[in-house]
């Protein structure tokens, strides 16, 4: 069974520190695996996603994620948080069976402090 | 380009009250998915449909049931609306045949049983 494990519900810095959000993943095969971003009274939207073509992969607004096989995790990373970066972020694994079915994991709110 | 659109944004139900949320796509995809976001749960899957008429269960589908209208069109309705279900309801859709898996959104549904 897929499962999606994120670390931390809640997580605080101060802009222009590092933002980093765990995310680790239980797959028998390897997966899809995704990093999705949520503003207040909004749908998500895709920030990255790794689909085995490279294992650090680069996604909007300066994020990026590296894929760790041997850790099966997903980290999410930005160098220099600025106070837009202030949302939920999801962490997501997709089985390409029989139309994508997208497991998430329970979400991440980042705060960021002036 | 409208993406993912669900209707309505806001509903009051009472329990045992029925009601259907409407959700279409313009985007040519062929899978289709409803989610329910609850505080600290992150999203969870009720019903996808991989293509036209097909449907499957998700995660949590008891409660719901679903129709896939057409290729564009994919309702959720509850028959018997109970305080259990007040939730944020997501409606997502994607592409396949060697796409991504990545998920279109929409701006969610705030539905409040009393």
């Amino acid at each position: 069974a897929q499962s999606v494990t994120q670390l931390g519900s809640h997580v605080s810095v101060s802009e222009g520190a590092l933002v980093l959000l765990r995310c680790n993943y239980s797959s028998s095969v390897p997966p899809y695996l995704f990093w999705y971003v949520q503003y207040p009274n909004q749908g998500l939207q895709l920030l990255l996603k790794y689909t085995s073509a490279a294992t650090l992969v680069k996604g909007i607004n300066g994020f990026e994620a590296e894929f760790k096989k041997s850790e099966t995790s997903f980290h999410l990373t930005k160098p220099s948080a600025h106070m837009s970066d202030a949302a939920e972020y999801f962490c997501a694994v997709t089985l390409l069976t029989g139309g994508f079915k997208t497991i998430f994991g329970a979400g991440t709110r980042l705060f960021v402090k002036a | 380009n409208a993406g993912v659109t669900q209707t309505p944004k806001f509903q009051v139900l009472k329990t045992g009250q029925s009601m259907t949320l409407q959700c279409a796509q313009d985007m040519n995809h062929n899978s289709m998915y409803w989610y329910r976001q609850d505080p600290g749960m992150g999203l969870r899957l009720i019903y996808y449909s991989a293509s036209e008429g097909t449907t499957d269960k998700g995660e949590v589908p008891n409660g719901y049931n679903v129709s896939r209208l057409n290729k564009r069109e994919f309702s959720l309705r509850l028959e018997s609306a109970a305080p259990s279900q007040t939730s944020v309801y997501f409606c997502a859709s994607s592409g396949t045949g060697g796409a991504s898996g990545e998920l279109f959104f929409g701006e969610g549904s705030r539905l409040t049983v009393l």
